[in-house]
């Protein structure tokens, strides 16, 4: 099956515990994305990659790594949490290196940083 | 700077009804128009894309229209059913930023049976 697997779906840390959200895609995606959901601000963009060892920043990529060292994979990195952090995370892919096709999301990892 | 706008935020009709859902945009160069739902808890799936060069896409109930010159795209819903319940978001890749994509905030849909 098609499909974007993020993992975990649940996350609760401390603050400044480094954190890895994993992001695996089946469908030999060129591109994936970042995206934070946060109440009254909805979906912004953290960081993007439109090929393997190409990444780029969105419009919230403070506090934030990835990195794309396998077309199928794009994790993120939190290397010292704060609670701003705080949020409902997605990954995305899509066929083109860029968002020209449609997009696949995960599920999405609901990450609480105390 | 790109900006995406959807009024309203939350809608509420009875079962049957044919509904319009809005998204406007300030920039008018962009590559395509996607339209997605997000059931509660769940990641988004993309419902419909329309390239910058067409004016609509349908699939199903849905119809979704785009009009660059005047920044809107509109999402229409035939004969709507409570399973269309759930939060419809438009988003555009704005021309010439690379991969970025911006999102509006969406219009959470409750239809009534």
């Amino acid at each position: 099956e098609a499909q974007v697997t993020q993992n975990p779906r649940y996350l609760i840390t401390v603050t400044g515990k480094k954190l890895t959200v994993t992001c695996s895609q089946n469908m030999n995606h060129e591109y994936m994305s970042w995206y934070r959901q946060d109440p009254g601000l909805g979906l912004r963009q953290i960081y993007y990659s439109m090929n393997v060892e190409v990444t780029d920043k969105g419009d919230v990529p403070e506090g934030y790594k990835v990195s794309r060292k396998e077309k199928r994979n794009f994790p993120l990195i939190l290397e010292s949490p704060s609670p701003n952090q705080t949020s409902l995370y997605f990954c995305a892919s899509s066929l083109a290196t860029r968002p020209y096709s449609p997009l696949h999301f995960g599920n999405g990892t609901r990450l609480t940083v105390t | 700077k790109q900006e995406v706008t959807q009024i309203p935020a939350a809608l509420s009709v009875p079962e049957g009804e044919n509904l319009v859902l809005n998204c406007s945009f300030t920039d008018s160069a962009i590559y395509n128009l996607q339209w997605f739902r997000q059931d509660p808890g769940k990641g988004l799936t993309s419902l419909l894309l329309i390239q910058s060069s067409q004016r609509e896409q349908t699939s199903g109930r849905l119809n979704a229209s785009l009009d660059k010159s005047s920044g809107r795209s509109t999402l229409y819903i035939a004969a709507s059913q409570p399973g269309d319940s759930a939060t419809y978001l438009c988003a555009v890749p704005p021309w010439n930023q690379g991969g970025k994509l911006i999102f509006g905030q969406g219009t959470e849909l409750s239809v009534k049976p």
